[in-house]
């Protein structure tokens, strides 16, 4: 079974940095099969990339993708306000299918 | 505009079986295939199942011998029964579309909690 480890576990930064949140999996993942989530608090997840860098519909270009083989990275180049939660990677095509990460959670510093 | 809504009782007690359906709207279900997600309170987002329109389905094999789904075309909805309960299944559970291997968009999340 594919693990994936998100890093940091809390990522602590002001409006305006970038942030750089790192996903790692314990076995090599097509590109094609790596999303990242963002979860505010009482709601439900939302998609941000699918295919490692593919922005969801209404996503803004300051989250952007990358990564190959079991290292990937969600980075947003200049934070907003709106832009503090907690942060999931999500695999597909292991066992069990789909695979979430145990999150980042990005905080104001 | 699609849109996914939970429905099911909220208190489940220990040893029966936790019902939910997810209402979709504004997109058929015979399109795409359809996921139920949960996350304990404070905790990450577990995967339990998709299903698709015709009744074939693919399930977390850590849940698959509690775990029945399936829809329903005339209603346009599809569901999620866990037989045999406990606290541990105590969770937010979410209705998802499946998109490119990956989810989008989710239903509100429903809570659930597991006691006597």
């Amino acid at each position: 079974e594919t693990v994936l480890t998100q890093s940091p576990g809390t990522l602590s930064l002001s409006p305006g940095e970038r942030a750089t949140l790192s996903c790692r999996a314990s076995q090599s993942v097509s590109t094609n099969y790596l999303a990242w989530y963002q979860q505010k608090p009482g709601q439900a997840p939302r998609l941000l990339l699918y295919g490692t860098s593919t922005r969801a519909t209404g996503i803004p270009d300051r989250f952007s993708g990358s990564g190959s083989g079991t290292d990937f990275t969600l980075t947003i180049s200049r934070l907003e306000p709106e832009d503090f939660a907690v942060y999931y990677c999500q695999q597909y095509g292991g066992s069990p299918l789909y695979i979430f990460g145990q999150g980042t959670k990005l905080e104001i510093k | 505009q699609v849109q996914l809504q939970e429905s099911g009782p909220g208190l489940v007690k220990p040893s029966e079986t936790l019902s939910l359906t997810c209402a979709v709207s504004g997109y058929s279900i015979t399109t795409n295939w359809w996921s139920w997600v949960r996350q304990p309170p404070g905790k990450g987002l577990e995967w339990i199942g998709e299903i698709y329109h015709s009744g074939r389905a693919n399930y977390n094999p850590s849940l698959k011998s509690r775990v029945t789904l399936s829809a329903d075309k005339s209603k346009n909805q599809f569901s999620l029964n866990l037989t045999s309960v406990t606290a541990a299944d105590t969770a937010v559970y979410f209705c998802v579309r499946n998109g490119y291997y990956s989810g989008d968009p989710w239903g509100q999340g429903t809570l659930v909690t597991v006691s006597s």
